[in-house]
């Protein structure tokens, strides 16, 4: 079995202040996991992906992610929001033949 | 443009009709998924390629649905009997893998909108 669950469908944070949107996945392999990112009528980005390599990954836009198997979390954070980070990402897990996003979270950055 | 590219960007339909979508992928890229994403929702996946081998189908991908990759290269998702629960975007994504796990970075086109009526 494989899923994913972003915790939020929403966040909302101040222009300059840290970022963190939460995911935890669970897989029957020893997964990949991907953040995405969708901007307003554009298609889907890849921000940063863990394929069982580094557990601190970075990424475009000082984007980053931990992945921490013991609590099955794949958490995004940055350390200060753009306004250009308004958007909506998505956390995606990847298994044996079987890709499952998750439902989404709006990131709304606040001038 | 070397991106992934997919036609029509926006189609209008009939409920009962059948429709017809293309994509070509990322020109060296051997792997192409069919994903489908519907308003607030994340994309759901529909169904992946092998260069020509269809070698996974979502549950999702009812009896209406078929997608084709002849030649390893563009794919074509067509829906039959158009209903209009099948409204929303087709996403397609290429990526380039080698046998096994795990796969490399999936780089998407920018979806046909499909309404039905």
């Amino acid at each position: 079995a494989q899923s994913v669950t972003q915790l939020d469908s929403h966040v909302s944070v101040s222009e300059g202040t840290p970022v963190l949107l939460r995911c935890n996945y669970s897989s029957s392999y020893s997964p990949s996991l991907f953040w995405y990112v969708q901007h307003p009528n554009k298609g889907l980005q890849l921000l940063l992906k863990y394929t069982s390599a580094a557990t601190l990954v970075k990424g475009i836009n000082g984007f980053e992610a931990e992945f921490k198997k013991g609590e099955t979390s794949f958490h995004l954070t940055k350390p200060s929001a753009h306004m250009s980070d308004a958007a909506e990402y998505f956390c995606v897990v990847k298994g044996y033949q079987k890709v499952t996003f998750g439902t989404g979270t709006k990131l709304q950055v606040i001038p | 443009d070397t991106g992934v590219s997919q036609d029509p960007r926006h189609k209008i339909t009939k409920r009962g009709q059948n429709v017809t979508f293309r994509c070509d992928p990322i020109s060296e890229h051997n792997r192409l998924y069919w994903y489908r994403q519907t308003l607030g929702q994340g994309p759901e996946f529909l169904t992946y390629f092998q260069n020509e081998a269809q070698l996974e189908k979502s549950r999702l991908l009812s009896d209406r649905f078929s997608a084709e990759r002849p030649k390893g290269s563009f794919s074509t998702l067509e829906i039959q009997r158009t209903e209009q629960g099948d409204s929303a975007m087709y996403l397609c994504a290429s990526s380039l893998g080698t046998s096994g796990f795990p796969d490399n970075e999936q780089f998407f086109g920018p979806g046909t909108r499909l309404t039905v009526l």
